[in-house]
């Protein structure tokens, strides 16, 4: 597609229950990065894939949230017995390398509530 | 990882001022982005300037770089109430491939 796509754009969920969010890169770009978004907040950085290396996990802030991409497609962000704490909005960028020289292309977001 | 740094954190100006909004980071780097997010969703790239340049213009923005204090600044001449959003920086340095961002300028323009 022509940009980044997230789904859904809003989620809703029960404290508790399993969420997963989806990420549509732009066709042909490596990198695909996680971030999140606390209301007011700058971005947190969650989790980097590039091409078939190994993907740095190190910002997923507890083992409830897990990420996964198939080959340099789409990827999904897990996020397990969800809190309160969980809610944000999470964006997924992507870009042809893992460096700044081609600039980043973000999706829209996925808004997610626990309630 | 280092980490950009918006100055000021909310910037309040009226339809047709300029904008002015700053960046310090800390390290070596090798480009500097500018983003501009609305209501809390996705980025939207702005601009890209590299180690070796001092200066950019896009329309009606103008990005200069100053490496030897560690700063950038974004300008956005004759503002117009759409310019109302927040504006991140994102620097890189090295071969660290994360991207890492500040909490960003909330700019308000009102009309």
């Amino acid at each position: 597609g022509a940009g980044v796509s997230q789904s859904p754009s809003n989620k809703v969920t029960e404290k508790g229950k399993d969420v997963e969010l989806r990420c549509d890169p732009i066709s042909g770009h490596t990198a695909l990065y996680w971030y999140r978004q606390r209301l007011g907040q700058g971005l947190e950085f969650l989790i980097y894939f590039q091409g078939n290396s190994a993907p740095d996990k190190s910002g997923l802030p507890s083992d409830r949230f897990s990420a996964e991409r198939t080959g340099e497609s789409v990827s999904t962000l897990t996020i397990q017995r969800t809190q309160q704490e969980d809610s944000a909005v999470y964006l997924c960028a992507s870009s042809l390398a893992g460096t700044g020289n081609y600039g980043y292309t973000f999706g829209s977001g996925t808004r997610l509530t626990v309630v | 990882s280092q980490q950009g740094e918006e100055d000021p954190q909310a910037l309040s100006i009226q339809e047709g001022e300029n904008a002015t909004m700053n960046c310090s980071y800390k390290t070596s780097i090798n480009n500097l982005q500018w983003y501009r997010q609305n209501s809390g969703r996705g980025l939207v790239h702005l601009i890209l300037i590299r180690s070796n340049e001092r200066e950019k213009h896009s329309g009606r923005l103008r990005v200069t770089l100053d490496t030897s204090k560690k700063s950038s600044s974004l300008l956005i001449t004759a503002s117009r109430a759409a310019d109302t959003a927040s504006y991140f920086c994102e620097v890189e340095g090295g071969s660290n491939y994360k991207l890492t961002f500040g909490k960003g300028t909330l700019l308000t323009v009102n009309p």
